[in-house]
């Protein structure tokens, strides 16, 4: 059966400081890989999709990045990070056929 | 954006059925999710909609209609654990989902 995983699940980083959330899935090959935000009483933004290696799509303007070094991995960076970037970070990967998300458990980011 | 509209919040009261609908710009790409997320965690899949009509699955239905950018999800029976976050997606594009922000549902006792 095929599992995700991201982590960590909780950090608190300081204003200007890096980050990297990492994300895997398996059990499956190829998957469409995601990463949602959430902030604070808000909806999920999508703010990079992965249709296979190296390939990265960004929806939104940001400084954040993302990477995907290998098939099953999938990897969210900041070089500096703004207190906007706090909230709740989830990683997702879809069945081809129907487009159904699966998350991982999500990664709490608070920015002080 | 696919101007997604669901109500922000709503109660119930233990037991009883509650309809929460979701309207949204038809982008082309056909089917509509309807996923529970409860507070502090990830989302879980509830319902998909390929077709218009109603799907039922156990307490929970959900009814699709395409041409009219029209869904509900229809919870009957309700309990306090159905207490959370109902989102409602429409496919935008062959790859992506995007969510509105989501409905939040009280249930009381």
């Amino acid at each position: 059966s095929q599992t995700i995983h991201q982590w960590p699940a909780t950090l608190v980083q300081p204003v200007g400081s890096p980050l990297s959330l990492e994300c895997t899935v398996e059990g499956t090959s190829n998957p469409n890989l995601y990463w949602y935000r959430q902030a604070a009483g808000r909806g999920l933004q999508l703010l990079f999709y992965s249709v296979g290696i190296g390939q990265i799509s960004s929806e939104v303007p940001q400084n954040l990045s993302a990477s995907r070094p290998q098939d099953r991995q999938f990897i969210l960076s900041s070089k500096k990070l703004l207190l906007s970037d706090s909230g709740f970070y989830l990683c997702a990967w879809s069945v081809e056929s129907t487009g159904e998300l699966f998350f991982g458990e999500g990664s709490r980011l608070t920015v002080l | 954006g696919q101007n997604i509209d669901q109500p922000t919040e709503m109660t119930a009261t233990e037991g009883a059925i509650v309809q929460i609908n979701c309207t949204y710009q038809t982008s082309g790409f056909n089917g509509l999710f309807w996923y529970q997320q409860h507070a502090g965690e990830a989302p879980t899949f509830l319902s998909y909609n390929v077709l218009d009509g109603l799907e039922e699955k156990g307490r929970f239905s959900s009814f699709l209609s395409r041409s009219k950018g029209y869904s509900y999800l229809l919870l009957k029976e309700l309990q306090m654990k159905d207490s959370a976050s109902y989102l409602c997606a429409p496919p935008q594009g062959a790859n992506n989902l995007f969510f509105g922000t989501g409905t939040r549902l009280t249930v009381i006792p």
